[in-house]
């Protein structure tokens, strides 16, 4: 089972509309989980963190998350075709000694392509 | 706004070359990360260093691979004698702190073709 699952999409919304992105992890004690996105040749840029239950809002973008159930998820309202792009998933979870790591486990990432 | 900046951008090297690639971190980050990520592939996480010694490391992260911090700015990684497999994509990151809500930044990154 891999550690962090997302499907790699192509995800295609139209232009304007909500694009829902998931990922779960395998990992009970993941403590910190992050969204990047990731346009091609380039290089991961952080869009949203979130450490605990429940939605988190930055402007067009929401990250819930939900550790009974694994998963974590970015809704982008609005969409817009500059938002076309590879959206990762990254966690970060604590390690057997009580500590924590700084490891980032990323999953394959989500192909968005947003139709004008 | 400070980033992380990564030189050269492409580098192409012979097989059992050594390549030292280099990055800056942010001004004021104390911990330093390099990952890589094959072509089509997810990003892998290689090594952490804070405080002038390496905090944890990948099973990719063998013999082959060290890094260094030589100076207060600089941040390199090394792979002694190159192979094919270690065409890739490597993204240097630092982060300020180790709380579990520290955010890491990355650098855009150097293409590392073995020929």
């Amino acid at each position: 089972q891999k550690e962090v699952e997302q499907n790699s999409g192509p995800l295609s919304v139209p232009e304007g509309a909500i694009a829902s992105l998931n990922c779960t992890y395998s990992d009970r004690v993941s403590q910190s989980f992050f969204w990047y996105r990731q346009y091609s040749g380039k290089s991961p840029e952080l869009i949203m963190s979130i450490y605990s239950n429940g939605d988190k809002e930055d402007g067009r973008f929401t990250a819930q998350l939900n550790k009974a159930s694994q998963y974590v998820s970015l809704l982008i309202r609005d969409s817009q075709p500059s938002d076309s792009a590879t959206y990762l998933c990254a966690v970060r979870k604590v390690v057997n000694y009580g500590g924590a790591t700084n490891k980032l486990i990323f999953g394959t990432g989500t192909l968005l392509a947003v139709q004008p | 706004e400070p980033e992380v900046t990564q030189t050269p951008s492409h580098q192409v090297t012979q097989m059992g070359q050594e390549v030292i690639l280099r990055c800056v971190p942010i001004s004021n980050h104390l911990y330093f990360y390099w990952y890589r990520q094959i072509l089509g592939q997810k990003v892998e996480f290689l090594v952490s260093f804070y405080n002038n010694e390496i905090s944890e490391k990948s099973e990719i992260f063998d013999d082959q691979f060290s890094v260094e911090r030589p100076d207060g700015s600089n941040f390199t990684l090394k792979i002694r004698s190159t192979k094919l497999e270690d065409s890739a994509m490597y993204f240097c990151a630092s982060s300020d702190g180790k709380g579990p809500k520290n955010i890491q930044y990355f650098g855009a990154g150097t293409r590392l073709s073995v020929l």
